[in-house]
């Protein structure tokens, strides 16, 4: 069994600034990491995932995020905002050579980019 | 645009009603899935499609009937639902090994 904990529900910050939305996991197993955005009135979009290889991992929209085992955490940056940023993220984790339906979504973090 | 698309993109419905959400790609993935997001809750998974077989059904009401005729198309079929039905209907489909999910952009659902 897993589960994912994003640590806050709203991220407000301003535009141009640096922003970092935490995810935490717990797994008895390895796992593969991914962060989703949903924009307003949309579904859920790729952001970037980490599957092996480099611990750092880049996605679109100038988003970045850092697997770290050992504290269990992967963690999503992007050094300077836009308003356009403005949605709801999504960590989540799926196992390794999983069968379909195993992933595991946090509740979600609200980032909200003011001018 | 993620390739996997949903009709209708709203649908008012009665409680006596019967409709149907579709979900369509063409993506050549193997599995699909029903999401229910309600407002202030965590994403719930509902149904989960294998090779067209069901494999997880998470407790959901008999009111919800999902059907999947082939590897492209997945349905929900909606009959006699309640006020807290109301919600955003999100449809996702995924290639074989990492379970990386492609969601449609959701079907919003309110029920009078």
């Amino acid at each position: 069994a897993q589960s994912v904990t994003q640590l806050d529900s709203q991220v407000p910050v301003f535009e141009e600034a640096p922003v970092e939305l935490r995810c935490n996991y717990s797994s008895s197993v390895s796992v593969y990491l991914f962060w989703y955005v949903q924009y307003p009135n949309q579904g859920l979009q790729l952001l970037l995932k980490y599957l092996s290889g480099s611990t750092l991992v880049k996605g679109i929209n100038g988003f970045e995020a850092e697997f770290n085992k050992s504290q269990t955490s992967f963690h999503l940056r992007k050094p300077s905002v836009h308003i356009s940023d403005t949605a709801e993220y999504f960590c989540a984790v799926s196992p390794f050579n999983t069968n379909a339906g195993k992933s595991t979504f946090g509740d979600g973090t609200t980032l909200t980019v003011k001018p | 645009e993620t390739g996997v698309t949903q009709t209708p993109r709203h649908l008012v419905m009665g409680m006596t009603n019967k409709k149907s959400l579709k979900c369509e790609q063409h993506l050549g993935h193997n599995a699909m899935y029903w999401y229910k997001q309600s407002a202030k809750k965590p994403l719930e998974l509902m149904f989960v499609y294998s090779l067209e077989e069901r494999v997880e059904n998470n407790s959901v009401p008999s009111r919800f009937s999902p059907e999947c005729p082939n590897s492209s198309h997945l349905f929900l079929h909606l009959h006699t639902l309640q006020p807290e039905d109301s919600a955003l209907y999100l449809c996702a489909s995924s290639p074989p090994g990492t379970d990386t999910q492609y969601f449609g952009p959701g079907t919003r659902l309110t029920v009078l």
